[in-house]
């Protein structure tokens, strides 16, 4: 069985600087994908990054990035100069590669953004 | 930009009523799912559903639920006879092809569904 775990479930940081949101995962799969997902308040999920585990480079997306470690099954999501509409819940998901695709999400990380 | 609708934001309803839950996905997408989260839980998979059939579902979805793509738009979540546990907010997802060749999917902005 696959579990996501968020450690985190409120943080908050300043605005303009730099927050790490945690995430750490149990599996047997050898390849599989995992994603950030961020949910503003009242709207729906929106993919922030997401990581193939089979490559070893981080992913980056603008001011967003990961730090994917396959060993330790752990899977940070870094955000930099942060901005108030940074201001949401994250949800960090887990996907094997069979066909049904289905995710396997965390409780969550609500992340406030002070100005 | 194309994005999955679900009604209603909010339904409130008596324990043992039925209660349909629905969801147009993206247009041209092929994959549909139905997720829950109850509050202060992880957001836990349902059920998956491709080529008007159900391809996985999960330990939570029996018998009392069924989904349906009545028209070729809507993706429908029937509860027959809700529960107290059922309270939750129940989110629709949608995704272009299956594979790992297209991994992103599209989340509505969920269902709080209250029974009391």
């Amino acid at each position: 069985a696959q579990t996501v775990t968020q450690s985190q479930p409120e943080m908050s940081v300043q605005e303009a600087e730099t927050v790490t949101l945690s995430c750490t995962y149990d599996t047997s799969e050898s390849n599989y994908y995992l994603f950030w997902y961020k949910q503003p308040p009242s709207r729906q999920m929106i993919l922030v990054i997401r990581q193939e585990a089979y490559k070893q480079q981080n992913a980056t997306e603008n001011r967003f990035s990961v730090n994917f470690q396959k060993a330790a099954k752990s899977f940070s999501l870094k955000i930099s100069d942060s901005q108030l509409g940074d201001t949401a819940m994250y949800f960090c998901a887990f996907m094997k590669t069979n066909t049904g695709n289905q995710f396997y999400f965390g409780t969550g990380t609500s992340l406030t953004v002070i100005p | 930009e194309p994005e999955v609708t679900q009604t209603p934001s909010h339904q409130v309803t008596q324990m043992g009523q039925e209660v349909i839950l629905r969801c147009v996905p993206i247009s041209n997408h092929l994959y549909f799912y139905w997720y829950r989260q109850i509050l202060g839980q992880k957001v836990e998979f349902l059920v998956s559903f491709y080529n008007n059939e159900i391809s996985e579902k999960s330990e939570i979805f029996d018998d009392q639920f069924s989904v349906e793509r009545p028209d070729g738009s809507n993706f429908t979540l029937k509860i027959r006879s809700t529960k107290l546990e059922d309270s939750a907010m129940y989110f629709c997802a949608s995704r272009a092809t299956g594979g790992v060749g297209n991994t992103e999917a599209f989340f509505g902005q969920g269902t709080r569904l209250t029974v009391v």
